[in-house]
Formats: C-alpha cells, sequence, structure tokens
C-alpha cells in the first residue's frame, strides 16, 4: 500500500516558469511533510518541510502548500531554473510517535529547459 | 565535518556472492536507515536502526542482513546476491525517528 502517491512522475518547465510537483498522504496520523532534492549521482538532501498546522511555508523561490482536509501538499518553485533541475521527493513521518520513519513519494524528474 | 559516508563507491558482484556495505555517521544521531533506489519506484526502507544494537524492517528488507554494533556504524549485508538487488543503495541518519534524514552518496550495485 503505497501510503504517500506523487505525481507528475516528470516534469518540463520553461526557465522563469512556474514548477508544481503534487502529493497525497492516506495516513491522518502523519504530521511532517518534507521534500527532498537530488541531484543526479548526489544523495537527496532536504530542501523544506511542513508541519500540519500551517497552511503554507515558503523559503526563497520554494514553497510548500498544505492542504489538511484534503490530505495532500504540493511544493511550487517559482521563477525556475536549470540549476533546479533534479528529483524531487515529498516524504511524510509521524515524529509525535518516537518511532517513525520517512515514507516517501516515487519522485518527480524535473527538466528546467533555457 | 563528513557527514554521512558510504563505502564503497561502485560495486560490481556476481549471482550468489556476497558483500558488506559500510555506512558511518558523525553527527552522533540514533537513527540510521538503508534505503534502496530504483527508476520509478522512489527510496523504499530496507532496514534500520533506532540506536547502537538495534534492527528493524523496512518495506522490503528480504535478502539483505543489517548489524549496528557501535552508534556510528550501520553495515548492510547481501548474504548471496541476486540481479533482483542492482539498485543504488543510500544510507541515512537522522536524529530522531522521522525527522530530517541526512544521506550519504549513495553505493550503486550491480549483480551480474
Amino acid at each position: 500500500q503505497q501510503q504517500v502517491k506523487q505525481s507528475p512522475q516528470s516534469l518540463i518547465v520553461q526557465k522563469g516558469g512556474i514548477s508544481i510537483i503534487n502529493c497525497a498522504y492516506e495516513n491522518t496520523a502523519f504530521d511532517y511533510f518534507p521534500w527532498y532534492q537530488q541531484f543526479p549521482g548526489k544523495g537527496p538532501a532536504l530542501l523544506i518541510a511542513i508541519r500540519p498546522d500551517v497552511s503554507e511555508k515558503k523559503e526563497g523561490r520554494f514553497t510548500i502548500s498544505f492542504n489538511k482536509s484534503a490530505k495532500q501538499f504540493s511544493l511550487h518553485i517559482m521563477d525556475s531554473q536549470p540549476g533546479d533541475s533534479a528529483t524531487y521527493f515529498c516524504a511524510a513521518s509521524t515524529v509525535r510517535s518516537g518511532y517513525s520513519t520517512l515514507t516517501f513519494g516515487k519522485g518527480t524528474m524535473l527538466l528546467v529547459s533555457p | 565535518n563528513a557527514g554521512v559516508t558510504q563505502t564503497p563507491k561502485f560495486r560490481v558482484l556476481k549471482t550468489g556472492q556476497s558483500m558488506t556495505l559500510l555506512c558511518a555517521q558523525d553527527m552522533n544521531h540514533e537513527y540510521m536507515y538503508w534505503y534502496r533506489q530504483d527508476p520509478g519506484m522512489g527510496l523504499r526502507l530496507i532496514h534500520y536502526s533506532v540506536g547502537e544494537g538495534t534492527t528493524a524492517k523496512g518495506e522490503v528488507p528480504d535478502g539483505y542482513n543489517v548489524s549496528r554494533l557501535k552508534k556510528q556504524n550501520f553495515l548492510l549485508g547481501l548474504e548471496s546476491a541476486a540481479p533482483s538487488q542492482t539498485s543504488v543503495y543510500f544510507c541515512a541518519s537522522s536524529y530522531k525517528g522521522g525527522t530530517e534524514a541526512f544521506f550519504g552518496q549513495g553505493t550503486r550495485l550491480t549483480v551480474v
């Protein structure tokens, strides 16, 4: 059972455009929703994360929008740049349980064309 | 500060051979994880550890064993490699369960 569903699988955006990646979850116990960025040949690295007590979090050009009632969250990359070309993973966990692990989506390959 | 270091970075095995992947972290993290990454499948948890001397099964544990004899090290073993274990393996660590995980650079394993 896939607990975190991510879409689209791949995305091509022109430079300066907005990239949007969506995730949906099923487990209402999840209380931590991070996004990871992975460049080819590298390990994933935390990009931005949100807790369910807020509906939006912004860090520079990256914004997470969170909809608790719909059990969905999304990553928006404003003014997308070729350097943003990477694979993006959403994830979810239950931090308050003390013994949780991250459940990852299947990833989105983003290509920003010059 | 090296973070999470994996060795080796590349390896080719013949079917039936065994090997051990080593992961070391210098952040004094309690939690350590082994994931495998396959095209279109995302990151799948193999095994994890919540502290020195502990191990637990993840989503895809079959064919793998792990040990955490020291807090800073987490070993992943393949007893009898199969072509289905061809993958990129990532080790990660975190201070607390389910929080920010720091990943190593990965090990690309090919089983022929």
